[in-house]
């Protein structure tokens, strides 16, 4: 069962550069999460999607895009990289529910480092 | 304001002995649902447990329980007879309803266990 993936589990880049993290999820699951950790530290919400369509800033959306244009894929796009975005970033997806007592799951994570 | 502290940054446990980690939540919703997370150094984030807020018996899911005091606040994670694949960073959590029955888990700063042989 592959749950959630994310691609690519690690990457270099330099001050300015762009890219986007790939999340793909195969259980169906309507919302799907972006978090970053920094070390030593839990996670905090970048992004979040309800569904195909409807994406939402988190508490740290600042440097960061979203897009979902089906229910499977939610990728993660940081324009202008900067290295405050060191980090590594997991993407989550969940079930329906009553709203708060579904956990959540994970993929792998991508390390990301700006130099 | 929603928030969730663990007081314990690293803890040390002979293998086979019970381990608690300590968790303290701050939440003025009535409605809120608390989870652990168990994160190896391979780095993936591993579902372990979840307490509901209307739950009135403590959850349990094999060697994992959790001791839930409502009003305290307080959700403890406690392992039984601890092994050394539970060496690893934990997490707690809470969920925080943002609309539409969606929500946002706010996190704890997580507990280094290392289990000693």
């Amino acid at each position: 069962n592959a749950g959630v993936t994310q691609t690519p589990k690690f990457r270099i880049l330099k001050i300015g550069q762009s890219m986007t993290l790939q999340c793909a999820q195969d259980m169906n699951h309507n919302y799907m999460y972006w978090y970053r950790q920094d070390p030593g530290m839990g996670l905090k919400l970048i992004y979040y999607s309800v569904g195909a369509g409807i994406t939402d800033k988190g508490e740290v959306p600042n440097g960061y895009n979203v897009s979902r244009s089906t229910t499977e894929d939610f990728p993660l796009r940081l324009e202008l990289a900067a290295p405050s975005q060191t980090s590594v970033y997991f993407c989550a997806s969940r079930d329906l529910g009553t709203g708060y007592n579904q956990p959540q799951h994970f993929g792998d994570g991508t390390r990301l480092s700006i130099l | 304001a929603q928030k969730i502290t663990q007081t314990q940054p690293g803890m040390f446990v002979q293998e086979k002995e019970a381990v608690t980690l300590d968790c303290t939540y701050d939440t003025s919703d009535p409605s809120y649902g608390l989870f652990w997370y168990k994160q190896p150094s391979s780095g993936e984030m591993i579902f372990l447990i979840y307490q509901g807020s209307y739950d009135q018996q403590n959850a349990t899911e094999g060697r994992y329980s959790l001791n839930f005091q409502k009003a305290r606040k307080s959700a403890n994670l406690v392992i039984s007879a601890s092994q050394l694949g539970d060496s690893a960073m934990y997490f707690c959590a809470m969920s925080l309803l943002l609309m539409d029955s969606n929500y946002q888990l706010i996190w704890g700063a997580g507990t280094k266990l290392i289990i000693k042989p």
